[in-house]
């Protein structure tokens, strides 16, 4: 069964600090990874997409992705109380329904000032 | 680009009454459309695949008649709650992913439909 795992969190880092979040996943052919960040009664945000090995910077953000670990993060560097929010990390299911995609259940971050 | 819009963004209602939600992909097209279900402090569950011009395809244990799934244009898709009760108040979320720019399968998600079942 293809999963996402993420810890639930929540994750409390200070104000100004990285924030790392991290991702494992089952599928071995998967191709690309998604971050998502979902504020509380709100719909989620695309925020970051990678399908290469390595690191994609943009702005503050930084996904990385190792495929032979299966192992996807994203960092947010100098993080501010307005990052507080829950990131879900997903895949495309290829062999699913017509290219949905399989999401962790997401890590709660919040961000102290 | 890639904006996705729901309407309403929230609905009260009488329990059997039957509720639309629509879904609208603003300045691309959508051939799929996914419909999500999210209740308070859970993970997004999806419910099910809308397909432009055909059948949609629901998930394993997803009532398909009790949600009855439209997607009559490339941009539009509805989700029809029947005979609604309390226990369908949820938060109901769209997704559409993007036909022409869409190269690596990501998803847009509308702003969600809060449903509340008296």
């Amino acid at each position: 069964q293809k999963e996402v795992e993420q810890n639930s969190g929540p994750l409390s880092v200070p104000e100004g600090a990285i924030a790392s979040l991290n991702c494992t996943y089952s599928d071995r052919g998967s191709q690309s990874f998604f971050w998502y960040r979902q504020y509380s009664g709100k719909s989620p945000e695309l925020i970051m997409f990678i399908y290469s090995n390595g690191d994609k910077e943009d702005g503050r953000f930084t996904a990385q992705l190792n495929k032979a670990s299966q192992y996807v993060s994203l960092l947010i560097r100098d993080s501010q109380p307005s990052d507080s929010a829950t990131y879900l990390c997903a895949y495309p299911n290829y062999g699913g329904s017509q290219g949905n995609l399989i999401f962790g259940k997401g890590t709660k971050l919040s961000v102290k000032p | 680009g890639a904006v996705v819009s729901q309407h309403p963004s929230r609905v009260i209602c009488k329990s059997g009454t039957s509720v639309k939600i629509e879904c609208r992909s603003l300045d691309f097209q959508a051939t799929t459309m996914f419909w999500y279900r999210q209740f308070p402090k859970k993970s997004l569950m999806l419910m099910a695949t809308s397909n432009e011009g055909s059948k949609a395809t629901y998930e394993q244990g997803v009532e398909k008649d009790k949600f009855l799934i439209n997607h009559a244009s490339l941009t539009l898709s509805t989700l029809t709650v029947t005979s609604a009760h309390p226990e369908d108040s949820s938060f109901y979320i769209c997704s559409a992913r993007d036909l022409v720019a869409g190269t690596y399968n990501e998803q847009f998600f509308g702003p969600g439909t809060r449903l509340t079942v008296l």
